[in-house]
């Protein structure tokens, strides 16, 4: 059973499209993180959500908008799609123990590689 | 700015040997700090995790360090195997819900 899915896990899509990413996990974890990493291997934290609720959102273009229907579902949705967008996206998610957070490992999915032609 | 790097981008060393990797960070008060090993294609799996009171971390060939006064966490892999070979990254949290990660070590091991 795969812990943290991501689909599709390869998107090719020509500049100005919409396009959508979908992340599930079945860890029971109440957090869940989208990560950024580009072609020289940077991962980078875009948003985090608790409990769907959001928590982090860091300076992400306002072409990209999460959305968690429920604590094991983090949605990616991106709009107007630039050159800039190619990379590969990483969900991940983790517990956070009540009053702490940090010290739990995070699980990630495997990625989906964003082409923008 | 924060601000984390990895001693340097890729490391070649021959198997048996101890393979050791440096995390560095500036601007930064972590309180853990995570390593994780990534796959080409493959998302990052976590290793081990320390606690800023902690010195050292163990977990069967696995040996991690963190020095708050030199800002500074080793990681090392004893007896290293090629299958070892991979990229390693530390990530670092203020007990946050933010995780940063460094640029990441490509460490090869060669039979």
């Amino acid at each position: 059973d795969t812990a943290v899915s991501q689909t599709p896990k390869y998107l090719v899509t020509q500049m100005g499209n919409d396009k959508s990413i979908k992340c599930e996990q079945n860890l029971g974890h109440d957090t869940m993180y989208w990560y950024k990493q580009d072609s020289k291997k940077f991962l980078k934290i875009m948003f985090s959500y608790n409990n769907k609720e959001l928590i982090i959102n860091e300076t992400v273009p306002n072409r990209f908008s999460p959305k968690s229907p429920d604590k094991a579902h983090l949605n990616l949705h991106i709009n107007s799609l630039e050159l800039g967008d190619s990379a590969v996206y990483f969900c991940a998610s983790s517990q956070t123990s009540p009053g702490q957070t940090g010290n739990q490992p995070q699980h990630f999915g495997d990625g989906t590689r964003l082409s923008i032609l | 700015s924060q601000k984390i790097e990895q001693n340097s981008e890729a490391l070649n060393i021959q198997e048996g040997k101890t393979a050791t990797l440096t995390c560095n960070y500036t601007n930064y008060s972590p309180a853990y700090l995570q390593w994780y090993r990534q796959d080409p294609g493959r998302g990052p799996v976590f290793l081990l995790l320390i606690r800023e009171n902690e010195k050292e971390k163990r977990k069967e060939r696995l040996k991690v360090t963190f020095d708050t006064t030199l800002k500074q966490s080793l990681f090392h892999i004893t007896a290293s195997q090629p299958a070892d070979s991979a990229t390693y990254l530390c990530a670092l949290t203020s007990g946050t819900y933010k995780y940063i990660f460094g640029t990441g070590t490509r460490l090869k091991v060669l039979a």
